[in-house]
């Protein structure tokens, strides 16, 4: 079966550090991968999403970057951390390839406070 | 205007009632509809699918139309362990899949 992992559960930074939260995925190949940040009592705003390795779109521009090193890794980043970049961090991924998307799967979230 | 929109609510009702959720989307191409359920401080969970035919599962009735991209999720019965908050989201065909920012609901006893 599949699973997704993400880490850090909680975590909390300084402003003005740097940010690395992984996702990995097991049980399935070549799956879709998203980050989302959703705010305190707001709704999910996607960040970036890839379809394959190397492949990033990203939605809102910002302080935050995502790469894709493996085909099941993706890993979100950011070189000096906003107050406003606070918020809960969920990775998530689908799969593709019928011609229509499987619904999104999510990781168990990153609390980040960034203080 | 945001590609997925819904009324945020709060929608407070009894026990027992039936209630319902409206989701529209802009994105004409879109492929994949569903309904996800998220607890406070929990990540979004799977409800259902939405089929262009509409489709139920037990208390939950989801309906797509379309022609009006608009997406409609019905409760019947409504329990206390409803209490949740109720996301539409809707997946592209370049697999871009968007959240509305979702309605949350609270059951009283």
């Amino acid at each position: 079966s599949q699973t997704i992992h993400q880490w850090p559960a909680t975590l909390v930074q300084p402003v003005g550090s740097p940010l690395s939260l992984e996702c990995t995925v097991e049980g399935t190949s070549n799956p879709n991968l998203y980050w989302y940040r959703q705010a305190a009592g707001r709704g999910l705003q996607l960040l970036f999403y890839s379809v394959g390795i190397g492949q990033i779109s990203s939605e809102v521009p910002q302080n935050l970057s995502a790469s894709r090193p493996q085909d099941r890794q993706f890993i979100l980043s950011s070189k000096k951390l906003l107050l406003s970049d606070s918020g809960f961090y969920l990775c998530a991924w689908s799969s593709s390839g019928r011609g229509f998307d499987t619904e999104a799967f999510f990781g168990q979230g990153t609390r980040l406070t960034v203080v | 205007r945001k590609e997925v929109e819904q009324d945020p609510g709060p929608f407070n009702v009894p026990e027992g009632a039936t209630v319902a959720f409206n989701c529209t989307y802009s994105n004409s191409a879109s492929q994949s509809f569903f309904w996800y359920r998220q607890d406070c401080r929990k990540e979004p969970k799977l409800l259902m699918s939405v089929y262009s035919s509409g489709n139920e599962d037990g208390r939950f009735t989801a309906q797509l139309n379309r022609a009006s991209q608009y997406i409609s999720l019905l409760i019947r019965d409504s329990k206390l362990s409803d209490s949740a908050t109720y996301l539409c989201v809707v997946s592209s065909s370049a697999s871009k899949i968007i959240f509305g920012s979702g309605t949350r609901l609270s059951i009283r006893p």
